[in-house]
This record gives structure tokens, C-alpha cells and sequence, in this order.
């Protein structure tokens, strides 16, 4: 499996700010995800970051809110805008192939005050 | 859409003995089924997974089995150890595609010593 890795691990922000948090992966991979885990709670899927062209969205969650970039095909972004304390959550990264199971990064534990 | 149901949410055993959970799914053409175990801190963890044409797979002390009919799947663990603690997901989707996995609600492990 591929080795993934964020940055940063963890942050505290105020309120209105926005936060970026990269995903690094050490081999090319097809695709990559990001999910949102609120505290306690399951994971939800907020979009398909495609190299190469715009994300991919699941219902509930807009570009204006959580911009993603994929330069290439080991790196995507996500950026959390105008943070709000709901928005406090760990952001997980993950890779996957089509016919492959999909493998997650260690998070991004966000806390916004 | 697809749902998938996780239970218990909170399961506490005594160590050396069995843990079992279950998971319901909603989605008839979902053939493609996940285990991750999630460590305070840390990434969702990957531990087996099965495909619909398995109704059972065994990995050492932790086995996964499926009833296809009845829409439902089980992760079985023997003889329990301290390690085990944690947050269990089981989760759901359509192989060919390796997106949109959707994943149960979660169930808090916890081994007794």
C-alpha cells in the first residue's frame, strides 16, 4: 500500500480564517479523496480530487468552501475557507485505484475557535 | 441512497474472548466490503476486506463473513487482546468503481484486561 502523509497534523484557527492541508503520497496514484470526520463521528466523503481538472463534490459540500488542488498525480490539497467552529473536524486524505481498495492518510485534527 | 448500519456502537469484552460486529447494507449492487480500524489519533487503518463472490475470509485472529442474500456482513475477532481496542468501520461500494465508500456509523472496542 501507499505511504500518505498531511500536513500539518494538527492546527487551531480562529474563526474566518482558512486553513490548507497537503496530502503527499509516495507513488502515483489514480485517485485521491478527502473526507471530513466530525468528533466522534463516522466518515463522509467531501469530493474527488481529479489531476488535471476541477474536483468532484458529494452533495452538502461546495468549492467556495473546500477548494482542491491536484497538480499532479502524488499531491492534492484542500483548503478549508472561512472556517467557522463547525467546521472543527479531522480531514483525512486518501488513495485508491479503480478495482483497489483505498488506503488513508493519518489526518488533519482541525479545531477552530 | 446507499446506507450502511454498524452495530453495536460500543462494545466492551473481557480479553481472550470473541468480539463480534455487524453491519447491514443497503445497496444491491455494493459488492465490495472493508474493515478499518481506527487507533486514537491515527488514520482508519485497513485490516480485510471480501469480495461478493467470498462468503467468508480469515486473516489470523480476525475473519470477515457474508451473506449477500440478506445484506450483511460481520468482522469477527478471537481471542481478543489489548491492541484490539479501538474504533471499528466497516464500510460498502461497488468495487469496480474504488469511490464513493460508504461507511458505517462505527463501534468503539474496547478489551477489559
Amino acid at each position: 500500500s501507499a505511504v500518505i502523509s498531511q500536513k500539518p497534523s494538527r492546527d487551531i484557527c480562529q474563526r474566518g480564517t482558512s486553513l490548507t492541508i497537503q496530502c503527499q503520497v509516495d507513488s502515483q496514484v489514480t485517485m485521491m479523496f478527502w473526507y471530513r470526520q466530525q468528533p466522534g463521528q463516522s466518515l463522509t466523503l467531501i469530493a474527488t480530487a481529479n489531476q488535471g481538472s476541477e474536483a468532484t463534490y458529494e452533495s452538502g459540500f461546495v468549492i467556495d468552501k473546500f477548494p482542491i488542488s491536484r497538480p499532479n498525480l502524488t499531491f492534492s490539497t484542500l483548503t478549508v475557507s472561512n472556517m467557522s467552529p463547525e467546521d472543527s473536524s479531522i480531514y483525512l486524505c486518501s488513495v485508491g485505484a479503480p478495482g483497489d481498495t483505498q488506503y488513508f492518510g493519518p489526518g488533519t485534527r482541525l479545531t477552530v475557535l | 441512497g446507499e446506507n450502511v448500519e454498524q452495530h453495536p456502537s460500543t462494545l466492551s469484552v473481557q480479553e481472550g474472548d470473541s468480539a463480534v460486529i455487524k453491519c447491514t447494507y443497503s445497496d444491491s449492487a455494493s459488492n465490495y466490503f472493508p474493515w478499518y480500524k481506527q487507533e486514537l489519533g491515527k488514520g482508519p487503518q485497513l485490516i480485510i476486506d471480501i469480495r461478493s463472490n467470498v462468503g467468508e475470509k480469515k486473516d489470523q485472529r480476525i475473519a470477515v463473513t457474508l451473506n449477500k442474500t440478506a445484506k450483511h456482513f460481520s468482522l469477527h475477532i478471537t481471542e481478543t487482546q489489548p491492541e484490539d481496542s479501538a474504533v471499528y468501520f466497516c464500510a460498502a461500494s461497488r468495487y469496480s468503481s474504488a469511490s464513493k465508500i460508504i461507511f458505517g456509523s462505527g463501534t468503539r472496542l474496547s478489551i477489559r484486561p
